[in-house]
């Protein structure tokens, strides 16, 4: 399967600060990336899909404006909590469409964040 | 969209017996059903998955069932092992992205 990294894996951000967390595909391009959010005990939800050189697809529900995303390059895309508040700490989940493969999905480590 | 229901939330078996995992799918479009493995703190892993052309995939002591007419598909661990314990979530495809289901928490008693 691909091989996917997230940096960082944990951080810890005071309330109003913004994160930056990135999502690599190591072995292949990527145009697409998945990003998701878990909260503890729960399923793995989709906040959007980012394609590489346009705009991301946000799910409902979801503040554009909050969680930008950005996906410049094929092996690279960023997802930056801006504003960050307390309820945004969670476990952050990346992963790409597996080349050649439509629907496969490989999952990067996660990044967990601690909202003080 | 895709809504998809996984059954049980969790279940302890003896190591040496099997796990059943069941997960009904609501779009009848869908035609890819993996499932992944998820142990604390770590990513999910994809183990097995499944195309809606056939009925049945095994691979080791891991298999998936599929029925499209009923719009369910299982998972089967035979002769389980404590470092099965984890958590399985299903998902099935809508168009190009996965819905997942909510997971079930396998523990496996030594």
């Amino acid at each position: 399967g691909a091989v996917v990294s997230q940096h960082p894996s944990r951080v810890i951000c005071k309330s109003g600060t913004s994160v930056k967390i990135e999502c690599r595909s190591l072995d292949f391009q990527a145009t697409t990336m998945f990003w998701y959010r878990q909260f503890p005990k729960q399923s793995l939800m989709l906040m959007a899909t980012s394609n590489e050189g346009s705009k991301a697809t946000y799910e409902q529900g979801v503040e554009k404006d909050k969680f930008l995303i950005n996906h410049a390059s094929l092996t690279l895309s960023t997802l930056t909590v801006t504003s960050a508040h307390p309820e945004d700490s969670s476990f952050y989940i990346c992963s790409t469409r597996g080349q050649g493969k439509f629907y496969e999905q490989y999952f990067g480590p996660g990044t967990r964040l601690t909202v003080t | 969209g895709e809504n998809v229901e996984q059954h049980p939330s969790t279940l302890s078996v003896q190591e040496g017996d099997s796990a059943v995992i069941k997960c009904t799918y609501s779009d009848s479009a869908s035609n890819y059903f993996p499932w992944y493995k998820q142990e604390l703190g770590k990513r999910p892993q994809l183990i097995i998955d499944i195309r809606s052309n056939v009925g049945e995939k095994k691979d080791q002591r891991i298999a998936v069932t599929l029925n499209k007419t009923a719009k369910h598909f299982s998972l089967h661990i035979t002769e389980t092992q404590p470092e099965d314990s984890a958590v399985y979530f299903c998902a099935a495809n809508a168009g190009n992205m996965l819905t997942f289901g909510g997971g079930t928490r396998l523990m496996v008693k030594p």
